[in-house]
């Protein structure tokens, strides 16, 4: 079974500091993607950054970036530079890249990031 | 990138009424539809995996006799909440993968049964 574990209910970060979400996660799949969403009050879910299980480097997209560690199974975000905009929850989800677990996202429990200006 | 759009994005009902939320690709094919619930302050818990011209799989704990759940065409799915009541209200949400696996999601639907 796969699960995911995000520990932080909430977080605060001062504006222009950086903040790192944790992330853990558990699966028995060889292959498997692992994905960040946030979620603002709107209630759409936006995709942030997506890593690969058997990609070497660590993902990076604008201000969001990935800290992959495989053998400690953790995929945390990195968010450089805060902004008030980035205040929302965010969701931490991986899926199995093949056989039976493919397709179906599984997502942590969220942790509410708070901008502070 | 590609669209999902969802419609209603909010509704409201009595109790013992049956509503119907449309999830649509707008510019892609969707080989798979998924369908989550999300409760106030809670993760998304996936409902439903459907794919098009087959009946769709339901987790466990989904009563698949209340959410029923039509994947008539590659770009439309529908999520129909049979004989609402309270403990039904939620924040509904799709979301639709294509052929690159790639999946996308839709901006949700509050449902509200009064």
């Amino acid at each position: 079974a796969q699960k995911i574990t995000q520990t932080q209910p909430g977080m605060f970060v001062q504006e222009k500091e950086a903040v790192t979400l944790d992330c853990t996660y558990d699966t028995s799949d060889q292959s498997y993607g692992l994905f960040w969403y946030k979620q603002p009050s709107s209630g759409e879910m936006i995709f942030l950054i997506y890593q690969g299980s058997y990609d070497e480097q660590n993902a990076t997209e604008g201000r969001y970036s990935l800290n992959f560690q495989k053998a400690r199974k953790s995929a945390n975000l990195v968010i450089s530079a805060s902004q008030l905009g980035d205040s929302a929850m965010y969701f931490c989800a991986m899926r199995g890249l093949y056989g039976g677990s493919q397709g179906n996202l599984i997502f942590g429990k969220g942790t509410k990031l708070s901008v502070k200006p | 990138g590609a669209v999902v759009s969802q419609h209603p994005s909010w509704v409201i009902c009595k109790s013992g009424t049956s509503v119907k939320i449309e999830c649509r690709s707008l510019d892609f094919q969707a080989t798979t539809m998924f369908w989550y619930r999300q409760f106030p302050k809670q993760s998304l818990m996936l409902m439903a995996t459907s794919n098009e011209g087959s009946k769709a799989t339901y987790e466990q704990g989904v009563e698949k006799d209340k959410f029923l759940i039509n994947h008539a065409s590659l770009t439309l799915s529908t999520l129909t909440v049979t004989s609402a009541h309270p403990e039904d209200s939620s924040f509904y949400i799709c979301s639709a993968r294509e052929w690159t696996n790639e999946q996308f999601f839709g901006p949700g639907t509050r449902l509200t049964v009064l």
